[in-house]
């Protein structure tokens, strides 16, 4: 059975970059996975910040950018900011209309 | 602007049905993908359903297949997922949400406000 693997949790200093990733349990992720990341604050719906692993969404702050680092998607935030603490969430589409999403990563600005 | 507007949650019993809409506007509907999205108290994001933008193509998390059934009518703008034969898992927030590209499946991207569905005896 596929999983779609996050790390639970994350911190990162004020000003800080950190990087999250998003990964396939057993296998690579590559482009046609189209890695979408998510900011996920409580009482509002999820917030695109990446569509299909590099492309910033509208009115998504520069200092966030979607990559593929080694056999996974990373989302990057260089120079976080306090509004930055947040749950952030990934999905992957796997082909045949399927899509998963990651348990989600809780990033801890302090 | 893009607008998604979630209806009909409520709460039922394990085992009775319920029926969620999405009503669209704001871009051209017929040429995007729908999905819908779940959310459990405390749990992450889930999966759970997409409709092709011509409506020909459903697919479903492996959690809801035999139960859900999603629909769309390009007339009127409109998707409806029928839950079947709920279960207390199935309890939670559901978004639909508009796919990012036109014609195809990629993720989606813009998400209504959700509909709250809990099961419960």
């Amino acid at each position: 059975q596929t999983v779609v693997t996050q790390e639970p949790s994350l911190s990162v200093s004020p000003g800080g970059t950190v990087t999250l990733t998003c990964g396939f349990s057993s296998g690579s992720v590559s482009p046609t996975n189209y890695a979408t990341w998510y900011q996920r604050t409580p009482g509002q719906p999820p917030r695109t910040l990446i569509c299909s692993t590099y492309t910033r969404s509208s009115g998504v702050p520069h200092r966030f950018s979607g990559s593929i680092l080694g056999n996974k998607a990373a989302l990057t935030i260089t120079g976080a900011q306090a509004d930055d603490d947040s749950d952030y969430y990934c999905v992957l589409y796997l082909g045949n209309g399927i899509l998963l999403f990651g348990g989600g990563t809780k990033l801890t600005v302090l | 602007q893009v607008q998604l507007v979630e209806s009909g949650g409520a709460m039922v019993q394990p085992g009775r049905s319920l029926r969620l809409s999405c009503a669209a506007s704001g871009f051209t509907f017929r040429n995007y993908a729908i999905h819908w999205v779940r959310q459990a108290p405390g749990k992450g994001l889930e999966w759970v359903a997409l409709v092709s933008h011509t409506g020909t193509g459903k697919y479903y998390a492996d959690s809801v297949k035999g139960r859900f059934t999603i629909s769309r009518d390009n007339s009127r703008n409109n998707v409806d997922l029928q839950m079947n034969s709920l279960k207390t898992e199935d309890t939670g927030l559901y978004y639909c949400a508009k796919d990012w590209t036109r014609f195809g499946v990629v993720a989606p991207d813009t998400w209504g406000q959700g509909t709250q569905v809990i099961v419960s005896s």
